[in-house]
C-alpha cells in the first residue's frame, strides 16, 4: 500500500541554523509533492510545490529537493528563527483526476533561540 | 486568516446526539474537502465535493454524512458517533479541483466524543 513517512520524533535545532526535514515515500508515483505548515490549533499553510520533473524549488529561505529515483523529498529552512517552530507536512498529489493529495504524518520543528 | 472558515471550534458531543459541522470558503473556489486528523497520525481524506458534486468518498462510515448546497458551503453530519471518531476535522478548498492545486484549509473543528 501507499505510505509516506516522515520523522515522527521532533527537530530541535539552534537559531540561525538550517533545518533539514525529510519525506520518504513507498508503492507511488506522485506527479508532483505539497509541503505544508501546521501550528497548533491551526490548519495547513500551505508553503511550496514541486512537480516530478523538477529537483529542486526555492521561497526565500525555503527550498525544497525532490528525488524520484530515491523516492523522497527534503525540505530545508536556512537561517532558521524560533517562528519557524510548527510541524511541517508533505502531500503527494496523483496525475490526472482531481486534486487529491495524501499526506505524511508531519514532523514537528522546534527552533530554540 | 485563510479565507476558509469553520464553526464550531470545539464540539463536544455523546455518542447519541446528531450534530453538524460547518464550513465556508470566500476564496471562489469551486472543490471543497473535509480531512480528519488524529494525534500523530497523517490527514485522512473524507470526502471531496467538485462544483457540488461528491467526486470522492473515502470509505467513510454512513454517520458521518456530508452536504454541499453551493460552492461556498460544505457541512459534515454527524450522527451516532463513536469515541475512536474524537479528532480535528479540518475543511479545505482549492480552485478547480484540478490536480496540482494548492489547497486552503480552515482552523478546523476539535470534536470529543463521549
Amino acid at each position: 500500500s501507499q505510505k509516506i513517512e516522515q520523522n515522527s520524533e521532533a527537530l530541535n535545532i539552534q537559531e540561525g541554523k538550517t533545518a533539514t526535514l525529510t519525506c520518504n515515500y513507498t508503492n507511488y508515483s506522485p506527479a508532483y509533492l505539497q509541503w505544508y505548515r501546521q501550528d497548533p490549533g491551526r490548519g495547513p499553510v500551505f508553503l511550496l510545490l514541486i512537480r516530478e520533473n523538477e529537483k529542486e524549488k526555492r521561497k526565500e529561505r525555503l527550498k525544497v529537493t525532490f528525488d524520484t529515483t530515491l523516492k523522497q523529498s527534503l525540505f530545508h529552512i536556512t537561517a532558521s528563527q524560533p517562528a519557524d517552530s510548527a510541524t511541517y507536512l508533505c502531500a503527494l498529489g496523483a496525475s490526472g483526476g482531481y486534486n487529491k493529495l495524501i499526506f505524511g504524518a508531519g514532523t514537528r520543528l522546534a527552533v530554540h533561540p | 486568516e485563510t479565507g476558509v472558515t469553520q464553526t464550531p471550534r470545539h464540539l463536544v458531543m455523546g455518542m447519541t446526539n446528531k450534530k453538524s459541522l460547518k464550513c465556508e470558503q470566500h476564496l471562489g473556489h469551486n472543490a471543497m474537502y473535509w480531512y480528519k486528523q488524529s494525534a500523530k497520525k497523517p490527514l485522512e481524506l473524507m470526502f471531496v465535493y467538485s462544483l457540488e458534486e461528491r467526486v470522492e468518498n473515502n470509505s467513510v462510515p454512513s454517520r458521518f454524512s456530508p452536504e454541499c448546497p453551493n460552492s461556498s458551503h460544505l457541512f459534515l453530519h454527524l450522527h451516532t458517533l463513536q469515541p475512536e471518531d474524537s479528532a480535528l476535522y479540518l475543511c479545505a478548498s482549492s480552485q478547480g479541483g484540478a490536480v496540482q492545486e494548492t489547497q486552503y484549509f480552515g482552523p478546523g473543528t476539535r470534536l470529543l466524543v463521549l
